[in-house]
C-alpha cells in the first residue's frame, strides 16, 4: 500500500466551477501537509502549507486537513483556465526515527474556458 | 534573484556513461534535495543535505552520489548511467525542512534519457 494515494485524473471542469482535489494517507506520523501546482515541463510550485488538522485559506484556494480520517483536500473556487495543471499533495513527519517527505502522484486538472 | 538553477535542461547519455547534474541556489538555504519524477510514481527523494558537508540518502539513492561543499551548490552524480535512470530530475531547496518548513523552491528540472 502506498503511503499517499492521489487520484491521477484527469479532472475536467468548466471555468468558474469549484474544484475539489484530495489525497489519503496511511502514516499517522505525518504532521505537515502541502499542495503543489506543476505546469507542464516545469518544476512544482508550493501553493499551500498546513500543520496538523484544520483549514487554511489563501485567495481562491482552501486547504483542509482531517487527521482523524487521514484525508486532505484542496479546494479551488472560481476556477480559471490558468489553473489547468497537475496538483501534487505532499506530507512530512518523523516516522520510526526517519524524516519522511512523501509526494502523491498528482492529479491533472483541466479547466475549460 | 535566480532561485534554484539546474543545468543542463536536457541530456542524452549512453548506458555506462557518467555525468553530473548541477544545482545552485542563491537564497542561502540550508536544506537542498534531489528528486526524480516518473509517470505514475510521483516525486521520489534521491538524496538530501541539511547543510554544507552533510548529506544523506533518500528513498531511491542507488546509482547516484552527491556532495555539498558549499551552501549554494548540490551536484548529483550518475556513476554509470542505466536506462532505468531515464527520468526528470528536480533539485529543491528550503530554509530548513526539519524545522517544519516545506520543500519550497524547485528548479525547472533536467530531462535525462539513457539509451
Amino acid at each position: 500500500q502506498k503511503e499517499v494515494e492521489q487520484d491521477p485524473g484527469p479532472l475536467s471542469v468548466p471555468e468558474g466551477a469549484i474544484v475539489s482535489l484530495n489525497c489519503t494517507y496511511s502514516n499517522s506520523a505525518f504532521q505537515y501537509f502541502m499542495w503543489y501546482r506543476q505546469y507542464s515541463r516545469k518544476g512544482p510550485e508550493l501553493l499551500m502549507y498546513t500543520y496538523s488538522s484544520g483549514n487554511k485559506e489563501d485567495g481562491r484556494f482552501t486547504a483542509q486537513v482531517d487527521k482523524s480520517s487521514k484525508y486532505i483536500s484542496l479546494f479551488i473556487r472560481d476556477s480559471q483556465p490558468s489553473d489547468s495543471a497537475t496538483y501534487l499533495c505532499a506530507m512530512s513527519g518523523m516516522s520510526s526515527g526517519t524524516y519522511k517527505y512523501i509526494f502523491g502522484t498528482g492529479t491533472r486538472l483541466k479547466v475549460l474556458a | 534573484n535566480a532561485g534554484v538553477t539546474q543545468t543542463p535542461k536536457f541530456q542524452v547519455l549512453k548506458t555506462g556513461q557518467s555525468m553530473t547534474l548541477q544545482c545552485a541556489q542563491d537564497m542561502n538555504h540550508e536544506y537542498m534535495s534531489w528528486y526524480r519524477q516518473d509517470p505514475g510514481m510521483g516525486l521520489r527523494l534521491i538524496h538530501y543535505s541539511v547543510g554544507a558537508g552533510i548529506t544523506d540518502q533518500g528513498e531511491v539513492p542507488n546509482g547516484y552520489n552527491v556532495s555539498r561543499s558549499t551552501t549554494e551548490d548540490f551536484p548529483l552524480r550518475l556513476l554509470s548511467a542505466a536506462p532505468s535512470q531515464t527520468s526528470v530530475y528536480f533539485c529543491a531547496s528550503s530554509y530548513s525542512v526539519r524545522l517544519g518548513y516545506p520543500e519550497a523552491f524547485f528548479g525547472q528540472g533536467t530531462r535525462l534519457t539513457v539509451v
